[in-house]
């Protein structure tokens, strides 16, 4: 199976600051990458796919880079709305493994 | 508009069995490439299981050969068997659909399975 480590576990940030969460592979998969965003109480919600696709929908500040065995989500600008956790996941092969998540606090 | 529905989750005695489903709209089940994810309480998302639109399914280590995944076509709707259930199973269940096997673009809002004497 591929293991999937996101960093970091959690990180604190203000409103309009730039992060940056990375997702490292147990193996190369060329992009076969998503991230996925989830508030408290609720479903995960589709951002990026393809390791750098926008899903309809998902503000621009939101964008994802990375291929082989390191990916990055980066929020330009954070936004009130955009305190939860982040999950990446790898679509290569199954299992189709989650990381661990990495919960952006303010 | 897509929707998920997921209905079937409750309390369990060890070794019990539950059948998990999820009514779709909007589009057609078996068109798709359906799934299910779990959640245990306080912890990370956990792939269980997908069937493809082709029919071929595959599963997490962790429920092989104890869940089944199927669809029901007549009802537009997404089944998880469960049996053979362990306290460890104990998580919000959710269905998810993919316009391919890459991706998860629309999840259901969940069902509590909770496995407990």
């Amino acid at each position: 199976d591929i293991q999937m480590t996101q960093s970091p576990s959690s990180l604190s940030a203000s409103v309009g600051d730039r992060v940056t969460i990375t997702c490292r592979a147990s193996q190369s998969f060329s992009t076969y990458l998503n991230w996925y965003q989830q508030k408290p109480g609720k479903a995960p919600k589709l951002l990026i796919y393809a390791a750098s696709s926008l899903q309809s929908g998902v503000p621009s500040r939101f964008s994802g880079s990375g291929s082989g065995t390191d990916f990055t989500l980066t929020i330009s600008s954070l936004q009130p709305e955009d305190f939860a956790t982040y999950y990446c996941q790898q679509s290569y092969s199954t299992p189709y493994t989650f990381g661990q998540g990495t919960k952006l606090e303010i | 508009e897509v929707q998920l529905l997921e209905s079937g989750g409750g309390l369990v005695q060890p070794g019990g069995s539950l059948r998990l489903s999820c009514a779709a709209s909007g589009f057609t089940v078996s068109n798709n490439y359906m799934s299910w994810v779990r959640q245990a309480p306080g912890k990370g998302l956990e792939w269980v299981s997908i069937i493809y639109s082709g029919g071929s399914s595959y599963y997490a280590e962790a429920v092989k050969g104890r869940f089944t995944i199927s669809r029901d076509n007549s009802k537009n709707t997404l089944v998880l068997q469960m049996n053979s259930l362990r306290p460890e199973d104990t998580a919000v269940y959710y269905c998810a659909r993919g316009p391919s096997k890459r991706l998860l673009d629309y999840w259901g809002q969940g069902t509590l399975v909770t496995v407990s004497s």
